[in-house]
Protein backbone atom coordinates (compact mmCIF):
# COMPACT_ATOMS: atom_id res chain seq x y z
CA UNK A 1 0.00 0.00 0.00
CA UNK A 2 1.35 3.35 -1.11
CA UNK A 3 1.49 5.63 2.12
CA UNK A 4 2.45 8.70 3.67
CA UNK A 5 3.08 8.89 7.13
CA UNK A 6 4.72 12.55 8.79
CA UNK A 7 6.06 13.06 12.01
CA UNK A 8 8.14 16.10 13.90
CA UNK A 9 5.77 18.69 14.10
CA UNK A 10 5.34 20.46 17.95
CA UNK A 11 5.02 23.79 19.97
CA UNK A 12 8.13 25.45 18.93
CA UNK A 13 9.17 29.54 20.01
CA UNK A 14 9.23 32.01 17.50
CA UNK A 15 12.79 32.15 15.84
CA UNK A 16 13.06 28.25 16.25
CA UNK A 17 13.55 25.50 14.41
CA UNK A 18 11.45 21.71 13.19
CA UNK A 19 12.30 18.91 11.54
CA UNK A 20 9.29 17.26 10.00
CA UNK A 21 9.72 13.41 8.81
CA UNK A 22 7.88 11.89 6.27
CA UNK A 23 8.23 8.06 5.49
CA UNK A 24 6.76 6.76 2.22
CA UNK A 25 6.34 2.84 2.58
CA UNK A 26 4.83 1.45 -0.76
CA UNK A 27 7.14 3.50 -3.88
CA UNK A 28 10.39 4.97 -3.65
CA UNK A 29 10.85 8.85 -2.30
CA UNK A 30 13.86 9.26 -4.44
CA UNK A 31 12.26 8.53 -8.05
CA UNK A 32 9.05 10.69 -7.05
CA UNK A 33 8.40 14.17 -6.84
CA UNK A 34 7.48 15.25 -3.96
CA UNK A 35 5.78 18.43 -2.43
CA UNK A 36 4.54 19.73 0.66
CA UNK A 37 1.97 21.49 1.83
CA UNK A 38 0.50 23.41 4.41
CA UNK A 39 -2.80 24.69 5.78
CA UNK A 40 -2.94 27.13 8.41
CA UNK A 41 -6.12 27.37 11.29
CA UNK A 42 -9.46 27.50 9.19
CA UNK A 43 -7.50 28.58 5.88
CA UNK A 44 -6.94 26.80 2.87
CA UNK A 45 -4.32 25.05 1.59
CA UNK A 46 -0.95 26.81 0.60
CA UNK A 47 1.91 24.84 -1.52
CA UNK A 48 5.30 25.38 0.76
CA UNK A 49 8.19 23.30 -1.42
CA UNK A 50 8.66 20.48 -4.16
CA UNK A 51 11.75 18.41 -4.81
CA UNK A 52 12.34 16.61 -8.13
CA UNK A 53 13.62 13.20 -8.22
CA UNK A 54 16.62 14.98 -9.89
CA UNK A 55 17.07 16.97 -6.61
CA UNK A 56 16.03 20.32 -7.54
CA UNK A 57 14.68 21.85 -4.91
CA UNK A 58 11.66 25.03 -5.04
CA UNK A 59 9.92 27.20 -2.08
CA UNK A 60 7.28 29.63 -1.60
CA UNK A 61 7.82 32.99 -1.47
CA UNK A 62 6.77 32.85 1.99
CA UNK A 63 9.47 30.34 3.28
CA UNK A 64 12.25 30.76 0.86
CA UNK A 65 15.41 31.07 2.53
CA UNK A 66 14.03 29.73 5.75
CA UNK A 67 12.90 25.87 5.25
CA UNK A 68 14.89 23.47 3.19
CA UNK A 69 13.32 20.13 1.74
CA UNK A 70 15.45 17.21 1.26
CA UNK A 71 15.31 12.95 0.94
CA UNK A 72 16.92 10.44 2.83
CA UNK A 73 16.33 7.88 0.00
CA UNK A 74 18.31 4.99 2.57
CA UNK A 75 15.56 5.50 5.12
CA UNK A 76 12.99 6.30 2.08
CA UNK A 77 12.17 9.50 4.19
CA UNK A 78 11.12 13.22 3.22
CA UNK A 79 12.22 16.28 5.49
CA UNK A 80 11.51 19.69 5.89
CA UNK A 81 14.21 21.86 7.75
CA UNK A 82 12.17 25.18 9.10
CA UNK A 83 14.68 27.90 10.39
CA UNK A 84 13.36 30.98 12.10
CA UNK A 85 9.84 29.99 12.55
CA UNK A 86 7.59 32.61 12.83
CA UNK A 87 3.51 32.57 13.96
CA UNK A 88 2.53 32.80 10.40
CA UNK A 89 3.74 29.00 10.00
CA UNK A 90 1.21 27.98 12.35
CA UNK A 91 -0.51 25.22 10.63
CA UNK A 92 -0.82 21.88 9.81
CA UNK A 93 1.87 20.00 6.98
CA UNK A 94 0.85 17.59 4.77
CA UNK A 95 3.73 15.52 2.49
CA UNK A 96 2.16 14.91 -0.95
CA UNK A 97 3.67 12.67 -3.55
CA UNK A 98 3.12 14.52 -7.42
CA UNK A 99 2.88 12.64 -10.35
CA UNK A 100 2.81 14.08 -14.15
CA UNK A 101 1.57 12.83 -16.94
CA UNK A 102 1.50 13.63 -21.02
CA UNK A 103 -1.56 15.19 -22.22
CA UNK A 104 -2.14 15.92 -25.63
CA UNK A 105 -1.01 20.11 -25.31
CA UNK A 106 1.36 19.20 -22.71
CA UNK A 107 1.97 18.01 -19.57
CA UNK A 108 -0.51 17.73 -16.26
CA UNK A 109 0.47 17.07 -12.51
CA UNK A 110 -1.71 16.49 -9.45
CA UNK A 111 -0.99 15.36 -5.70
CA UNK A 112 -1.81 11.67 -5.53
CA UNK A 113 -0.87 10.34 -2.43
CA UNK A 114 -1.15 12.59 0.86
CA UNK A 115 0.07 12.07 4.10
CA UNK A 116 -2.15 11.84 7.63
CA UNK A 117 -0.87 15.41 8.69
CA UNK A 118 2.11 16.90 11.45
CA UNK A 119 1.01 19.80 13.53
CA UNK A 120 3.37 22.91 13.94
CA UNK A 121 2.66 26.31 16.17
CA UNK A 122 4.68 28.11 16.67
CA UNK A 123 4.12 30.64 19.77
CA UNK A 124 6.03 32.34 22.80
CA UNK B 1 2.78 34.63 -8.52
CA UNK B 2 -0.85 33.07 -10.02
CA UNK B 3 -4.10 32.75 -8.34
CA UNK B 4 -6.74 30.34 -8.71
CA UNK B 5 -10.33 31.80 -7.83
CA UNK B 6 -13.33 29.28 -6.54
CA UNK B 7 -16.61 30.78 -4.96
CA UNK B 8 -16.36 30.17 -1.15
CA UNK B 9 -19.82 27.65 -0.79
CA UNK B 10 -22.21 26.08 -2.82
CA UNK B 11 -25.34 24.19 -1.54
CA UNK B 12 -26.65 21.30 -3.24
CA UNK B 13 -30.36 19.10 -2.46
CA UNK B 14 -29.16 15.81 -1.88
CA UNK B 15 -29.50 13.85 -5.38
CA UNK B 16 -28.79 16.75 -7.28
CA UNK B 17 -26.27 17.98 -9.08
CA UNK B 18 -23.33 20.86 -8.45
CA UNK B 19 -20.69 22.41 -10.25
CA UNK B 20 -17.58 24.38 -8.72
CA UNK B 21 -15.48 26.19 -10.94
CA UNK B 22 -12.01 27.61 -10.70
CA UNK B 23 -10.32 30.54 -13.01
CA UNK B 24 -6.98 31.20 -13.52
CA UNK B 25 -4.22 31.68 -16.04
CA UNK B 26 -2.75 29.43 -14.81
CA UNK B 27 -5.59 26.78 -16.14
CA UNK B 28 -4.63 27.69 -19.60
CA UNK B 29 -1.42 25.85 -19.21
CA UNK B 30 -1.79 23.18 -17.02
CA UNK B 31 -5.09 21.20 -16.27
CA UNK B 32 -6.67 21.51 -12.67
CA UNK B 33 -6.68 18.78 -10.06
CA UNK B 34 -9.12 18.69 -7.44
CA UNK B 35 -8.93 17.64 -3.43
CA UNK B 36 -12.00 16.58 -1.13
CA UNK B 37 -10.99 17.73 2.04
CA UNK B 38 -13.49 16.54 4.89
CA UNK B 39 -13.10 18.39 8.30
CA UNK B 40 -10.02 16.76 10.09
CA UNK B 41 -9.15 14.89 7.63
CA UNK B 42 -6.14 15.21 4.72
CA UNK B 43 -7.05 16.39 1.45
CA UNK B 44 -8.02 13.34 -1.05
CA UNK B 45 -7.16 13.44 -4.83
CA UNK B 46 -10.63 13.27 -6.31
CA UNK B 47 -9.88 13.96 -10.49
CA UNK B 48 -6.54 14.86 -12.15
CA UNK B 49 -5.65 15.57 -16.02
CA UNK B 50 -8.98 16.59 -18.89
CA UNK B 51 -11.34 14.13 -16.80
CA UNK B 52 -9.30 11.26 -14.78
CA UNK B 53 -10.73 9.60 -11.34
CA UNK B 54 -8.01 7.43 -8.73
CA UNK B 55 -9.99 4.20 -8.35
CA UNK B 56 -12.07 4.82 -5.25
CA UNK B 57 -13.57 8.07 -6.40
CA UNK B 58 -17.34 7.53 -7.51
CA UNK B 59 -17.97 7.95 -11.25
CA UNK B 60 -20.36 10.93 -9.74
CA UNK B 61 -17.12 13.15 -10.01
CA UNK B 62 -16.55 14.60 -13.44
CA UNK B 63 -14.00 17.38 -14.69
CA UNK B 64 -13.59 19.43 -17.52
CA UNK B 65 -11.56 22.33 -18.52
CA UNK B 66 -12.37 25.50 -20.60
CA UNK B 67 -9.74 28.07 -21.57
CA UNK B 68 -9.07 29.56 -18.15
CA UNK B 69 -11.49 27.63 -16.14
CA UNK B 70 -11.66 24.45 -14.93
CA UNK B 71 -14.87 22.63 -13.36
CA UNK B 72 -15.45 19.72 -10.95
CA UNK B 73 -19.39 18.62 -11.43
CA UNK B 74 -20.68 15.86 -8.92
CA UNK B 75 -23.46 14.73 -10.42
CA UNK B 76 -26.38 12.87 -7.97
CA UNK B 77 -24.56 14.65 -4.95
CA UNK B 78 -24.43 12.36 -1.82
CA UNK B 79 -24.46 13.62 2.18
CA UNK B 80 -20.59 12.04 2.35
CA UNK B 81 -20.11 14.86 -0.02
CA UNK B 82 -20.29 17.48 2.28
CA UNK B 83 -17.01 18.81 2.30
CA UNK B 84 -14.11 21.44 0.93
CA UNK B 85 -13.05 20.75 -2.27
CA UNK B 86 -9.77 22.51 -4.01
CA UNK B 87 -8.68 23.08 -7.39
CA UNK B 88 -4.58 23.35 -7.66
CA UNK B 89 -2.37 23.33 -10.75
CA UNK B 90 1.50 24.32 -11.43
CA UNK B 91 1.80 27.94 -11.51
CA UNK B 92 2.20 29.31 -14.90
CA UNK B 93 4.17 32.01 -13.69
CA UNK B 94 6.68 30.23 -11.72
CA UNK B 95 5.98 26.33 -13.58
CA UNK B 96 8.14 24.53 -10.36
CA UNK B 97 5.79 25.86 -7.86
CA UNK B 98 2.06 24.89 -6.87
CA UNK B 99 -1.16 27.62 -6.62
CA UNK B 100 -4.28 26.09 -4.82
CA UNK B 101 -7.78 27.81 -5.08
CA UNK B 102 -8.78 29.04 -1.88
CA UNK B 103 -11.36 26.34 -1.14
CA UNK B 104 -15.01 25.96 -1.73
CA UNK B 105 -17.20 24.26 1.08
CA UNK B 106 -20.19 22.08 -0.66
CA UNK B 107 -22.74 21.35 1.60
CA UNK B 108 -25.81 19.17 0.59
CA UNK B 109 -28.95 19.83 2.00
Amino acid sequence: EVQLVESGGGLIQPGGSLRLSCAASGFAVSSNYMSWVRQAPGKGLEWVSLTYSGGNTYYADSVKGRFTISRDNSKNTLHLQMNRLRDGDTAVYYCARELVAAADNGYYYYLDVWGKVTTVTVSS
Amino acid sequence: SSELTQDPAVSVALGQTVRITCQGDSLRSYYASWYQQRPGQAPVLVIYGENNRPSGIPDRFSGSTSGNTGSLTITGAQAEDEADYYCASRDSSDNHHYVFGIGTTVTVL
